[in-house]
């Protein structure tokens, strides 16, 4: 069964500051791996996306999210974290079509 | 394209009434995905569907919940004799047949179960 695991319920980070949100996946096969934004009262926005190729992938609003085999893990990033950037963070796999998330990470960036 | 429209943004229904829930997907897209946020939860996967066609249902519930996607008009997702339990924000998504990689989320729909 495919799954991912997201280990942090929350993650606080000062302005200016680097961030990382974890994400790490169980899939057969090759995994597609995606990361999700949610604003509060709002859908769900994509960010990004690992299919093949490099396994550091630039998305939307400066984030970023390296895929790496032997860890399993695709890691979000950002290298300098702003307030607008605090809402709740899905990662998910893809078996095919539908979308299998994790259960989300709260990332929240003071001043 | 306005994106993926679903409808009402906001519904309440009393205890064993009917939920109707409606999901505009992106001109173009023929694969619809519905998704149920309960709270403090993460977003669980419920049904795809295709034209006029169930692909995959494995999570729906067994019982009072149905989906349909018409060749015509928008995807229903339809509870039958709500319970408080099925209060929840139910997301739709859509794609294309050749980016199904590539998922549009609409803004969801809050139902209140009183």
């Amino acid at each position: 069964a495919q799954s991912v695991a997201q280990p942090e319920d929350q993650v606080n980070v000062a302005e200016g500051n680097p961030l990382t949100v974890k994400c790490t996946y169980s899939v057969s096969g090759n995994p597609y791996l995606f990361w999700y934004v949610q604003y509060p009262n709002r859908g769900l926005q994509f960010l990004l996306k690992y299919i093949t190729g490099d396994n550091l992938v630039k998305g939307s609003y400066g984030f970023e999210a390296e895929f790496n085999k032997s860890q399993t893990s695709f890691h979000l990033k950002k290298p300098s974290a702003l307030v607008s950037d605090s809402a709740l963070y899905f990662c998910a796999v893809s078996p095919g079509g539908k979308l299998i998330f994790g259960q989300g990470t709260e990332l929240s960036v003071k001043p | 394209n306005a994106g993926v429209m679903q409808n009402p943004r906001h519904l309440v229904r009393r205890r064993g009434q009917e939920a109707r829930l409606r999901c505009s997907p992106m001109k173009g897209h023929s694969h619809v995905y519905w998704y149920r946020q309960l709270p403090e939860e993460g977003l669980k996967f419920m049904v795809y569907l295709q034209k006029e066609n169930i692909i995959d249902e494995s999570g729906m519930p067994k019982e009072r919940f149905s989906a349909e996607f018409p060749k015509e008009g928008p995807s229903i997702l339809r509870i039958q004799q709500v319970v408080r339990g099925d209060s929840a924000a139910y997301f739709c998504a859509s794609s294309s047949t050749d980016r199904k990689d590539k998922a549009f989320f609409g803004q969801g729909t809050r139902l209140t179960v009183v």
